[in-house]
């Protein structure tokens, strides 16, 4: 079964830009959820969904965005980049049927945004 | 809010000796427990897990028991390899989210 997949895995951006990170799930996971990791910050939740659904939310500002399709494919936005949304972006995808988050959670490789 | 906290790091061993990794957890309610560990240039691999008070989890010779009294989870190995040199992440899962602690650096030398 293939894993979590997450394109592009690297991106340039400038400052004030927008930026689509994509994500693919596990055949068969309808949640996907999206974690930002910075040297500084360490791991921080965004926000999960299910069935098309933003389930929770991190705290986050409105620039941070996301969606997620019928196929349980998702996007994230962040737009008017900052200098500090560099960071390397995770996914996670798990059936979402606890959503508590008892399951095991399945992380893509990352993309790493770097914004100039 | 729900925290996990791991030792400082980073951690430099030799191959062959015992790894021990502390993490203690702040929680409401019953969360389940994991330890994921990130090899350079990659995403999060679950290491392994463990759901209730007590539960052992185990795998590639890594073992962390959930203990509730100390709320604690710490990661133990009881011979190092070269291989395991990586960031171990431990967290919990409550909220609709996982947290995670900081993350430990592990470098193993030959």
């Amino acid at each position: 079964k293939a894993g979590v997949t997450q394109t592009p895995r690297y991106l340039i951006k400038t400052r004030g830009q927008q930026v689509t990170l994509s994500c693919s799930p596990i055949s068969g996971h309808r949640s996907v959820s999206w974690y930002q990791q910075t040297p500084g910050q360490g791991l921080q939740f965004l926000f999960e969904y299910f069935s098309e659904t933003q389930r929770n939310k991190g705290n986050f500002p409105g620039r941070f965005s996301g969606r997620q399709f019928s196929n349980s494919r998702s996007e994230m936005n962040v737009s008017t980049l900052e200098l500090g949304d560099s960071a390397l972006y995770l996914c996670a995808s798990s059936q979402g049927l606890e959503a508590s988050f008892q399951e095991t959670q399945y992380f893509g490789p990352g993309t790493r945004l770097l914004v100039l | 809010g729900d925290s996990v906290t791991q030792m400082e790091g980073p951690v430099t061993l030799s191959e062959e000796a015992f790894l021990t990794i502390n993490c203690t957890y702040t929680a409401t309610g019953y969360p389940s427990l994991f330890w994921y560990v990130q090899y350079p240039g990659e995403g999060l691999q679950l290491l392994l897990k463990a759901t209730k008070a007590d539960d052992k989890g185990s795998n590639k010779g890594f073992e962390a028991t959930y203990r509730k009294e100390t709320t604690s989870f710490h990661l133990e190995k009881g011979s190092v390899q070269v291989s395991d040199s990586a960031v171990y992440f431990c967290a919990l899962s409550g909220g609709g989210k996982l947290t995670f602690g900081q993350g430990t650096i592990l470098t193993v030398h030959p």
